[in-house]
C-alpha cells in the first residue's frame, strides 16, 4: 500500500503567484514526521520543511509553509510568491517512528510533483 | 559544515567492472543512507548504517556492497552491474535517534552501466 500520495505529476504557475503542492499519507503509527524536499535538475535533495505528528501549529520556513490537516492525513506544501528558481521536482516524504531500527529510520517518498514557474 | 559530499559525480562503467561510490559528511551524524533513484521516480532506500553498523538492507542484490569504514565515510562497492542499475545514487545522513531532524543529501552520483 502506498504510504505517500502526490496526485499532481506536474504544475505550471506564473511567477510571483502562490502555489500549493498536495500530499496525502497513510499510517497507523501515532508518531511520525512529514518532510518536503526540493530536487532541482542537479540532483541534490534539498530539505524545505518538517512537520511532526504531534506539532500543534503548521510549520513555516520563509516562503514555505505546510498546511497540515491531521484528520485528513494531508500535508500540503504552500510556496508563496513563487520565483523562477522554484522550478524543480518536489517530494513529500514520511518517517514513521515505528520503523526505527537501532536509531536509524526509513524515509518513504511520494512520486513527486514537477513544478514549473513561468516568467 | 552542513554538506554531504559524493564522488564521483558521474560514472560510466562496464558490466564487468568494479567501481566504488564514496560519500563523506562531517556533521557528526551517525546514521547514513544509500538511496537509488531512477529517472522520474522517487528515491528508494537501499541501505542504512547506524553507528557504522548495517541496520537496514532493503533486499538489495549482492552486486551492491556497502561499507562504512568510519563515522564520516560511506562507500558503495559495485561489481558486475547490469544496465538496469543505471540511476542516480544518493547518499544521505541524519542525526541518529532524532525523529524530527531532516536527512541531508549529497548531490548524487549519476551511474551509467554499459
Amino acid at each position: 500500500a502506498q504510504k505517500i500520495t502526490q496526485t499532481q505529476p506536474g504544475m505550471f504557475v506564473q511567477e510571483k503567484e502562490a502555489v500549493t503542492l498536495d500530499c496525502t499519507y497513510d499510517t497507523s503509527d501515532p508518531s511520525y514526521g512529514l518532510f518536503w524536499y526540493k530536487q532541482p535538475s542537479s540532483g541534490e535533495m534539498i530539505f524545505l520543511i518538517y512537520q511532526g505528528s504531534y506539532d500543534q501549529q503548521n510549520a513555516t520556513e520563509g516562503r514555505y509553509s505546510l498546511n497540515f490537516q491531521k484528520a485528513r492525513k494531508s500535508a500540503n506544501l504552500v510556496i508563496s510568491a513563487s520565483q523562477l528558481g522554484d522550478s524543480a521536482m518536489y517530494f513529500c516524504a514520511m518517517r514513521e517512528a515505528g520503523l526505527r531500527i537501532q536509531g536509524a529510520q526509513k524515509l518513504v517518498f511520494g512520486q513527486g510533483t514537477r513544478l514549473t514557474i513561468n516568467p | 559544515d552542513t554538506e554531504v559530499t559524493q564522488t564521483p559525480k558521474h560514472l560510466v562503467m562496464g558490466m564487468t567492472n568494479k567501481k566504488s561510490l564514496k560519500c563523506e559528511q562531517h556533521m557528526g551524524h551517525r546514521a547514513m543512507y544509500w538511496y537509488k533513484q531512477k529517472a522520474k521516480k522517487p528515491p528508494e532506500l537501499m541501505f542504512v548504517y547506524s553507528y557504522e553498523k548495517l541496520s537496514i538492507n532493503e533486499s538489495v542484490p549482492s552486486r551492491f556492497s556497502p561499507e562504512c569504514p568510519n563515522s564520516s565515510l560511506l562507500n558503495l562497492h559495485l561489481h558486475a552491474l547490469q544496465p538496469e542499475d543505471s540511476a542516480l545514487y544518493l547518499c544521505a545522513s541524519s542525526l541518529e535517534g532524532q525523529q524530527n531532524t531532516e536527512a541531508f543529501f549529497g548531490q548524487g552520483t549519476r551511474l551509467t552501466v554499459v
